[in-house]
C-alpha cells in the first residue's frame, strides 16, 4: 500500500538540541516537501526537493536543514537556531511535471519544547 | 493582499444544507488550483482539483473565475462527516511545483 510515512508522531526537543524528523515515501514521487503548521495558521513551506541530491529553501527555511540522498527519503533537521520550533510538521510528495501536481501528505509530526 | 485568502468561518450548518466557500488569490499568473480538507489535528487530504470550466465530484462542485481571481467550493446535502477545515490551494508559478495554502475555512455540520 503506497504512502508517506512520517516518524515519530510526537517529538520533544530540549534547549540547544537538534532533532531530526523522518519522512519516507514509496509512491515513486520525485518531488518532496516540508511544511510547518501553527495553530489557526496555514501551511508554510520550509524546504522542497524536486530531485535527488537537490533541494531549495522555502519561505521559512531559517533554523532548518534537509538532505535528499535517496528518492524515498527527505529528513528534516530542526536545529537549535530555530527558536520557536513548536508546531505540526507535515511532509508531502508529488509527481514531477509542468505546473503543480496535487501533493500527498504524511500524517505529521508534532514537535514541542521541553 | 494576501496570496490566498479565505473566510476562516466557522460556518455552522444543519445536515442537508448547501454551503459555499470562497477563496481569492493574488497572483494572476497562477495555473493550478485545488481544494483540500483537513480534519482536526490531521494531515490535509486532496478533495478535488479545480478546472477552468468548473468541475463536480458527487456533492462537491468547484468553480474558477480567473478574471476575478476567485475560486469557490459548493457542498450540497451536507453530512456530519463533512465537518472539517477546507483549504484553498494555489500554484503561484507554473514552472515549479510549490503550492500556496490558504488558512482554511472551518465547516461544522450539526444534526
Amino acid at each position: 500500500d503506497g504512502g508517506i510515512t512520517q516518524s515519530p508522531k510526537y517529538l520533544f526537543r530540549k534547549e540547544g538540541q537538534n532533532v531530526t524528523l523522518s519522512c519516507e515515501q514509496n509512491l515513486n514521487h520525485d518531488a518532496m516537501y516540508w511544511y510547518r503548521q501553527d495553530p489557526g495558521q496555514g501551511l508554510r513551506l520550509i524546504y522542497y526537493s524536486q530531485i535527488v541530491n537537490d533541494f531549495q529553501k522555502g519561505d521559512i527555511a531559517e533554523g532548518y536543514s534537509v538532505s535528499r540522498e535517496k528518492k524515498e527519503s527527505f529528513p528534516l533537521t530542526v536545529t537549535s537556531a530555530q527558536k520557536n520550533p513548536t508546531a505540526f510538521y507535515l511532509c508531502a510528495s508529488s509527481t514531477p511535471g509542468q505546473g503543480a501536481k496535487p501533493q500527498h501528505f504524511g500524517d505529521g509530526t508534532r514537535l514541542s519544547i521541553l | 493582499r494576501k496570496e490566498v485568502e479565505q473566510d476562516p468561518g466557522p460556518f455552522n450548518v444543519p445536515e442537508g444544507a448547501t454551503v459555499a466557500f470562497n477563496c481569492t488569490y493574488s497572483n494572476s499568473a497562477s495555473q493550478s488550483f485545488f481544494w483540500y480538507r483537513q480534519d482536526c489535528r490531521k494531515e490535509p487530504k486532496l478533495l478535488m482539483s479545480v478546472y477552468s470550466s468548473g468541475n463536480e465530484d458527487g456533492r462537491f462542485t468547484a468553480q474558477l473565475n480567473r478574471a476575478s481571481q476567485y475560486i469557490s467550493l459548493l457542498i450540497r446535502d451536507s453530512k456530519l462527516s463533512d465537518s472539517a477545515t477546507y483549504l484553498c490551494v494555489v500554484n503561484p508559478n507554473s514552472g515549479y511545483s510549490t503550492l500556496t495554502f490558504g488558512k482554511g475555512t472551518m465547516l461544522l455540520v450539526s444534526p
